[in-house]
Parts: structure tokens; sequence; C-alpha cells
């Protein structure tokens, strides 16, 4: 159980388009779906927080204009990078947790690729 | 200071050896304690997860948690090559909804 699944798993795009990632936990509700960021051989670093129904809440540093975090159901979040830039290039994941969040389960990530 | 300390390796242990990942912590709220395997290129994956202090064992690997020393860890018996991989710990308190991960630690297991 506790499956989440991220789509898509690779892209690449242009600089200056908008690339959207879906995250779903197929087996579970999730009331709290997280996002993050990782770079080669660094640690997460989470990006937002967004529970169902409500904004989602935006880590210091984190331009909440550049990344759109839609959590419109309790099994789907979207993190949409708006103008993508090269730096934008990054491994993004996502987790999701239910009830009194006691741990979180991780998606696949998505590999992006601004060029 | 860091909510969670652990150190980053790398470790390089020869197959078969008895691997031992820690972390250390400094807030006492903290009652769920996780720890993740990452592959390269990977999601972390939910290895092991505990709630307050205790062992806790599920084939190869023992977690254990001492809260009156804030430390936990990760054992890994009879160690294979497919566990080379990153090992993050993670853990949360009660109330809020906030988790802290360790910056990872790499392993790699020689056969």
């Amino acid at each position: 159980g506790a499956v989440v699944s991220q789509h898509p798993s690779r892209v690449i795009c242009k600089s200056g388009t908008s690339v959207k990632i879906e995250c779903r936990s197929l087996d579970f509700q999730a009331t709290t779906m997280f996002w993050y960021r990782q770079f080669p051989k660094q640690s997460l670093m989470l990006m937002a927080t967004s529970n169902e129904g409500s904004k989602a809440t935006y880590e210091q540093g984190v331009e909440k204009d550049k990344f759109l975090i839609n959590h419109a159901s309790l099994t789907l979040s979207t993190l949409t990078v708006t103008s993508a830039h090269p730096e934008d290039s990054s491994f993004y994941i996502c987790s999701a947790s239910w009830g009194g969040a006691e741990t979180q389960y991780f998606g696949p990530g998505t590999r992006l690729l601004v060029l | 200071q860091k909510e969670v300390e652990q150190d980053p390796g790398p470790l390089s242990v020869p197959e078969g050896a008895i691997v031992s990942l820690n972390c250390t912590y400094s807030n006492s709220a903290f009652q769920y304690f996780m720890w993740y395997r990452q592959y390269s290129r990977k999601g972390p994956e939910l290895l092991m997860y505990t709630y307050s202090s205790g062992n806790k064992e599920d084939g190869r690997f023992t977690a254990q948690v001492d809260k009156s020393s804030k430390y936990i860890s990760l054992f890994i018996r009879d160690s294979q090559p497919s566990d080379s991989a990153t090992y993050l710990c993670a853990m949360s308190a009660p109330t809020g909804n906030q988790f802290y991960f360790g910056t990872g630690t790499s392993l790699t297991v020689i056969p």
C-alpha cells in the first residue's frame, strides 16, 4: 500500500515554457502533499506543503508565482513550473501523507531539463 | 544548530558487513522516526518507521531510537551490493505537519 505516482518521469522543455508535474496517491487519500527539489548528490529541499483545498505554504526563498501548486483533490496535486529557465533544471519529487502525518510516502520523481 | 544531523559519508563496506547509520536530533518533541532509502535518480523509499523509543526489526534491517540521547540508528546486517544507496533519516512531531530530514548518508557495498 501507500503508493505515490508522478507524471511525467522525465521532461525536456525549451526555456520560457511552462511544465506541469502531477503527483497522485494511488491507494490512499492524501490530506497533505509535499513538493521537494533535489540537485545531484544533494539532499531533499522542501519547496512547499499543500493541504487539500487550501493554498500551498511555500518555504522561504521559493517563488510561489514561479512554482504553482494545486491540491484540488485528496489524490492529486500538481506543480507547474512557469516560464522555466535552465536554472530550474532539477529533480522534483512529491510525497504524500494522511491523517496525523506520522510519515510520508514519496513519488518516483520527475527529472526536468530546461534547454 | 540543525534540527537533524546526519553524517553524509560516503561509507564504503565489503559485502556481508554490518552497517550502522546514525542521526542525532535536537527537538525532544519528535515522536515519529523514519529511515528512507534512495537509489540514484529515484524517489526515496520508506524502509523503517518507528514510533517513540525502542527497536524495530524487519529482515536484515533494525531501527533503534534512543530518545534520552536524541539518537537514532539503522543497522543493516549481511549487507549486499543492492543496499548501495543514500539513506535518509527523517522525523516529525505529533503536532504540526513538518518533517525534518537528515542530509543523507551515501553507502556503497563492495562485492
